[in-house]
């Protein structure tokens, strides 16, 4: 099984500094990787998929890169709105989440 | 506005049964593939179930292969996750969530979540 590993498990920013979230395969996926944030009370949501494509009504502060086994999800200009928990997903043949990353404001 | 409404959580014993049902709207529900997710206290995120359009292709996690079944109403805009034979572990919150439309591969993001309902297996 391709197991997938979130780095940091808690990240610490100062408003409008940017964020910095890792995951990685633990084989290649391709491009077949999704970001989600989720927020407590509330619906989780999509913001990234095929590793870097924006989901619809996501701001252009948060983006997506990487490929075969290395991504990363950038969230520049961090508001405190975006103090969430982001997951990576993959999906190139099954569902699996890594163990999630912790955004919180320094 | 595309929702979907999870419903039928709730606390229930070990070996219990419980039936989680999905109402979903804004879009059309028979042309999408759909899925259940999970989330157990201070834990990620676990796919558990997906349903392709026509219910004809159905796949579960290992955790719980053989004591969840999951299904839908096409005419009933509604997605349903009848879970027997509960354990301790099966405690989470359960998600909804919106798969590939059809003719599309079923190894796709999920682009749609519920809120979620929350399901307690204790004695």
């Amino acid at each position: 099984d391709i197991v997938m590993t979130q780095s940091p498990a808690t990240l610490s920013v100062s408003p409008g500094e940017t964020a910095t979230l890792s995951c990685r395969a633990s084989q290649s996926i391709s491009t077949k990787l999704a970001w989600y944030q989720l927020k407590p009370g509330q619906a989780p949501r999509l913001l990234i998929h095929d590793a870097s494509t924006r989901a619809t009504g996501i701001p252009s502060r948060f983006s997506g890169s990487g490929s075969g086994t290395d991504f990363t999800l950038t969230i520049s200009s961090l508001q405190s709105e975006d103090v969430a928990f982001y997951y990576c997903q993959r999906y190139d043949k099954w569902w699996t989440f890594a163990q999630g990353t912790k955004v919180e404001i320094k | 506005e595309v929702q979907l409404v999870e419903s039928g959580g709730g606390l229930v014993q070990p070996g219990g049964s419980l039936r989680l049902s999905c109402a979903a709207s804004g879009f059309s529900f028979s042309t999408y593939s759909m899925n259940w997710v999970r989330q157990a206290p201070g834990k990620g995120l676990e796919w558990i179930s997906f349903i392709s359009t026509n219910s004809r292709t159905i796949y579960y996690a290992d955790s719980v292969e053989g004591r969840f079944t999951i299904s839908r109403d096409n005419a009933k805009n509604s997605l349903l996750l009848q879970m027997d034979y509960l354990r301790d572990e099966d405690t989470a919150v359960y998600y909804c969530t919106r798969g590939p439309p059809i003719y599309t591969v079923a190894w796709y993001f999920f682009d749609f979540w519920g809120q979620g309902s929350p399901v307690t297996v204790s004695s």
